[in-house]
């Protein structure tokens, strides 16, 4: 069974300071992908790395994905009220069982 | 992006009586189909794989007599919890993967059953 560790699972911070959210694996990933969730709704996608060493940047988020495939991270510049939810990493196992496994989340809150 | 949607958004319903989810896929046709349970606060957990025109691939631990899962079409999966009881009270999620070999797993909207 794969799984994906993911720190810190709650994370409360002020408006304009930095955070990492890290996902470990001792299993290897086809990709791995970020979401963010907010209450009552369905999972959002943020991005897929599919490289090891990958680095995708979309605006203040920064995500990448371990040489090895098999741990990755989303860190966020200058955090708004805005980027608060929960975020979750999955791995991609490929092939004909093909199938996401989910870390835990990170809940994160940012106070104005 | 791709999207998928889901009916109902949230139910109530009796302990006892059987609910059915219905989750497509809108604007693109998926081979496979994901159904996910979410507890408050926590993530997702896989129950089942779906795939058109096949019986679906259930995770340890999940009764398939219990969640009937029917994919007719590359559009519609079901999801169909029978003999609902409190503890099943849970968010459910479908996610659907198109055609090529890399598509994203698109997700819908979640439904928030109750069960009293």
């Amino acid at each position: 069974t794969q799984l994906l560790e993911q720190s810190p699972q709650f994370l409360s911070i002020q408006e304009g300071e930095n955070l990492t959210v890290y996902c470990n694996s001792s299993s290897v990933f086809s990709s791995l992908q970020w979401y963010r969730q907010e209450p009552g709704e369905g999972p959002v996608l943020l991005v897929t790395v599919v490289t090891g060493g990958e680095v995708k940047k979309l605006k203040r988020l920064t995500f990448q994905f371990g040489d090895a495939r098999k741990d990755s991270s989303l860190h966020i510049t200058a955090a708004q009220p805005g980027d608060t939810g929960l975020y979750l990493c999955a791995g991609a196992s490929g092939g004909s069982n093909y199938k996401l496994t989910f870390g835990k989340g990170t809940l994160l809150t940012v106070n104005p | 992006g791709a999207v998928v949607s889901q009916h109902p958004s949230w139910v109530i319903c009796k302990s006892g009586t059987s609910v059915k989810i219905e989750c497509r896929s809108l604007d693109f046709q998926a081979t496979t189909m994901f159904w996910y349970r979410q507890f408050p606060k926590q993530s997702l957990m896989l129950m089942a794989t779906s795939n058109e025109g096949s019986k679906a691939t259930y995770e340890q631990g999940v009764e398939k007599d219990k969640f009937l899962i029917n994919h007719a079409s590359l559009t519609l999966s079901t999801l169909t919890v029978t003999s609902a009881h409190p503890e099943d009270s849970s968010f459910y999620i479908c996610s659907a993967r198109g055609l090529r070999g890399w598509e994203t797993q698109y997700f819908g909207p979640g439904t928030r059953l109750l069960v009293l």
